[in-house]
């Protein structure tokens, strides 16, 4: 089982809808969570940190649930410009690989 | 405010050849990474430095050097290209030494080897 873990998509959604996506993560030392956006060719920049107890950026919202090992990222209102990869983030202070990106999931957001 | 800058952004190299990415912050950042991004694969990290001084391998460092001499520079060298090595290449940087604090990419470096 890979590490990170993310569905790739691509989810296409018409504007205004509200969309999720998970991540699932198997070292269970995993110690913080980011979600970055990736546009096309472009680097990816943070998104927003993950919480334990979940947090909210205007539309967006993380979620962490340990016990099941994931985290979630939802978009409400989605708008055209939401339109990227959005790559899930575990560091954990051990191993040759402190960062682990996931492989990302494509989101297009239809007019 | 520069951030971090990596140079070239495109770069042609045939099989054999080496190289040297650039990659510089003027945030006064400890923790610098070397990232490749290919298809399907995600970001992959090939090397990372704590510090001036200090670097260790990540994910994929085969056929890659790193060094460290200031906090600013965080060169990446392929010693002899490979068409394997054909990618997008990111550096990226944070603040301290915690991997707590969010990661600031460069604009990428693409690398074609023929």
């Amino acid at each position: 089982r890979k590490e990170v873990e993310q569905d790739p998509g691509p989810f296409n959604v018409p504007e205004g809808a509200t969309v999720a996506f998970n991540c699932t993560y198997s070292n269970s030392a995993s110690q913080s969570f980011f979600w970055y956006r990736q546009d096309c060719r472009k680097e990816p920049k943070l998104l927003m940190s993950v919480y334990s107890s979940g947090n909210e950026d205007g539309r967006f919202t993380a979620q962490l649930n340990r016990a099941s090992q994931y985290i979630s990222l939802l978009i409400r209102d989605s708008k055209l410009s939401d339109s990227a990869t959005y790559l899930c983030v575990v560091i954990r202070n051990s191993g040759n690989t402190p960062l682990v990106f996931g492989k990302g999931t494509r989101l297009s957001v239809i007019a | 405010n520069a951030g971090v800058t990596q140079t070239p952004k495109f770069q042609v190299l045939k099989t054999g050849q080496s190289m040297t990415l650039q990659c510089a912050q003027d945030m006064n950042h400890e923790y610098m990474s070397w990232y490749r991004q290919d298809p399907g694969m995600g970001l992959r990290l090939i090397h990372y430095s704590v510090g001036a001084g200090i670097t260790d391998q990540g994910e994929v460092p085969n056929g890659y050097n790193v060094s460290r001499s200031t906090t600013e520079d965080f060169p990446l060298r392929l010693l002899s290209a490979a068409p394997s090595q054909t990618s997008v290449y990111f550096c990226a940087s944070s603040r301290t030494g915690s991997l707590n604090q969010p990661q600031h990419f460069g604009d990428g470096t693409r690398l074609s080897i023929l």
